[in-house]
């Protein structure tokens, strides 16, 4: 167990909906990652929190944002949906601000369909 | 900017034999490399990572890897193979301080009885 919790761990709905996942990192951990899991793409990153702010953006969709919350859990914003964002959304969290500093802990992901 | 290959998408060993995961990377700086690992319907796991310490790492799980600046290359090896160990591994690299870590395509480990 990472430590790392994302809900829902399932989500199926249809195109032009907008749907939230949520996600609580590790005690402690400042930091929290998304990541977006395809076949096709492989896993990308797609932003950063650190401590309520952004601190980096990868390949996020305009269609996507994303928040941090004083209580530091996290939320990934997903609207207007298409059938290309069926993937496997994951946080991660760590307790630096870079990526590339420290161990990153993964959540077991959100699967998304969008039908 | 820094990028890393992995060069086997799918490896098939027999258990107990050794395993090989290659991965070469590209980066302008000090690279920080990691290998994770994802196993079915699970999060990613970090494997080992290197910082600019030893060249030879050890991590969990009896799996190592070697950073060969000479080669650009972090190959991921474990003596012998177990059917536990069959999953996804990716080869991470990112910059020394810098705020970006690139993930291969990942490595499909089969691991036969």
């Amino acid at each position: 167990d990472s430590g790392v919790t994302q809900t829902p761990k399932h989500l199926i709905t249809a195109t032009g909906q907008r749907v939230t996942l949520r996600c609580s990192p590790r005690s402690g951990d400042l930091s929290v990652y998304w990541y977006q899991q395809s076949l096709d793409q492989g896993l990308q990153f797609l932003i950063q929190y650190y401590n309520g702010e952004e601190r980096a953006k990868g390949n996020i969709l305009e269609r996507f944002s994303a928040q941090q919350f004083p209580d530091l859990h996290s939320e990934l914003n997903l609207s207007s949906l298409e059938l290309g964002d069926s993937a496997l959304y994951f946080c991660a969290s760590s307790a630096r601000g870079g990526q590339g500093t420290g161990e990153l802990f993964f959540g077991e992901g959100s699967r998304l369909t969008v039908l | 900017a820094q990028s890393v290959t992995q060069l086997d998408s799918h490896v098939s060993v027999s258990e107990g034999t050794p395993v090989l995961l290659r991965c070469n990377y590209s980066s302008s700086y000090s690279p920080s490399l990691f290998w994770y690992v994802q196993h079915p319907n699970k999060g990613l796991q970090l494997l080992l990572k290197y910082t600019s310490a030893a060249t030879l790492v050890k991590g969990i799980n009896g799996f190592e890897a070697e950073f060969k600046k000479s080669e650009t290359s972090f190959h991921l090896t474990k003596p012998s193979a177990h059917m536990s160990d069959a999953a996804e591994y990716f080869c991470v690299v990112s910059d020394l301080g810098n705020n970006d870590m690139r993930f291969g395509a990942g490595t499909r480990l089969t691991v036969k009885p």
